[in-house]
This record gives C-alpha cells, sequence and structure tokens, in this order.
C-alpha cells in the first residue's frame, strides 16, 4: 500500500537558519504530493503542493521537487522565521484510487528560536 | 479553494455519552472524508462520507462507533458514540477539490474533543 515516511522530529532551528525536511513516498501509479503546516492549537493548511514529476511547489518561501527518481519530496526554506514554527505533515494522494483520501507522514515538528 | 466550516470546534465530552461533529462547505464537492489526529500523531483516516450511501470505513473504524451522514453534496456529520477518552482527538473534515489528476484535498479548522 501506499506510504510516506518522513523525517523524525522534533528539529530546532535558528532564525534565518536554513531547512530541509526530508520526505520519501512509496505508491502505485503517480501520486500527488503535498506539504501540510499545522500551527500551534490549529487545523491543517496546505501548504504547497505536486501534482507530476520534476514539478516544483512553493509558497511563503517554502519550496519542495517532485522527484520520481528518488521518490522524494523533500521540503526546504533558506531562511525560517520564528513565525514558521508548527508540525509539517508530507503527504500523497494516489489518483488511482477511487477515492482521493491522503496517506500521511509522521509530521515533523519545527522549533525556530529567535 | 473551498471553504470548510466545521462545528463545534472544541467540546469537554462526559465518558459514555455521543458528539455530532458538523461538516458544511461552502460548494459542492465530490469527496468528503473525515479524519482523526490523536495527540501528538498524524492524521488517520477514518472512513469517505458518499452522498447518497453508506460510508465506506477505513479498517479499525466501525460504522457503530463513527456513524457519518452525508445527505448532501455539501454537509456531512459525523458522530463519535459512547465516547471513552481513548477518543480524545481532532476530528477533521476534508475534501477534494479539482480535476481528475490535480485534486487538492483541504481540511477544516478540526473539532478538538477531550472526553473526561
Amino acid at each position: 500500500g501506499d506510504s510516506v515516511t518522513q523525517m523524525e522530529g522534533p528539529v530546532t532551528l535558528s532564525e534565518e537558519a536554513f531547512l530541509t525536511i526530508n520526505c520519501t513516498y512509496t505508491a502505485t501509479g503517480y501520486p500527488s504530493l503535498f506539504w501540510y503546516v499545522q500551527y500551534p492549537g490549529e487545523g491543517l493548511q496546505l501548504l504547497l503542493k505536486a501534482t507530476k514529476a520534476d514539478d516544483k511547489g512553493s509558497n511563503k518561501g517554502f519550496e519542495a521537487t517532485y522527484r520520481k527518481e528518488t521518490t522524494s519530496f523533500h521540503l526546504e526554506k533558506g531562511s525560517v522565521q520564528v513565525s514558521d514554527s508548527a508540525v509539517y505533515f508530507c503527504a500523497l494522494s494516489d489518483p488511482t484510487g477511487s477515492a482521493r483520501q491522503l496517506t500521511f507522514g509522521s509530521g515533523t515538528q519545527l522549533t525556530v528560536l529567535p | 479553494s473551498a471553504v470548510i466550516s466545521q462545528k463545534p470546534s472544541r467540546d469537554i465530552c462526559q465518558r459514555g455519552t455521543s458528539l455530532t461533529i458538523q461538516c458544511q462547505v461552502d460548494s459542492q464537492v465530490t469527496m468528503m472524508f473525515w479524519y482523526r489526529q490523536q495527540p501528538g500523531q498524524s492524521l488517520t483516516l477514518i472512513a469517505t462520507a458518499n452522498q447518497g450511501s453508506e460510508a465506506t470505513y477505513e479498517s479499525g473504524f466501525v460504522i457503530d462507533k463513527f456513524p457519518i451522514s452525508r445527505p448532501n453534496l455539501t454537509f456531512s456529520t459525523l458522530t463519535v458514540s459512547n465516547m471513552s477518552p481513548e477518543d480524545s482527538s481532532i476530528y477533521l473534515c476534508s475534501v477534494g477539490s479539482g480535476a481528475f489528476g490535480g485534486n487538492t484535498i483541504y481540511f477544516g479548522e478540526g473539532s478538538w474533543l477531550t472526553v473526561v
């Protein structure tokens, strides 16, 4: 079955540091890939997505590139801010299924210190 | 993007009682899903809410415990029945939006339930 493996946290960085959160996946077919973010005390928000190989999703300074050859979708940001402190979830949606449910990774807690 | 409203946003429930969570979407959507997020955990799909027919449950979830209604294309409810402290979780409604192959899944703000 489909699965998503995320870099284990927690991750603690200083403000303006470079961020990478690794995400690899296993899926049949050609999944769409997503990063969601959950700020403290809030629900899930879509951060970015990519629907086919070599697509790059980007939003709020975050980027992730769909790498089919390495089955990866690593999240990066060049300079993190304190306000980026949140839990980040990598997820995939397999379009070959009859429904568009998501398979989530375990989540990575990010804390950015001033 | 779809705007999803969930009610209640938070509640504290007594053991043995049941609570119904409502999910309202601002547009008609084909796919609606219910997820559970236990404290400090990732999200687990409970079921797919099917309009006009019984929900499709994932392994480990049953209709008697989590009855779901989907009377139309913009509304669904999830009931958590006979609650125990282990049911303390965030329950999230989500919808699929977009054409086949480009679907994006959007989430409501979640319903944060604490069972005491």
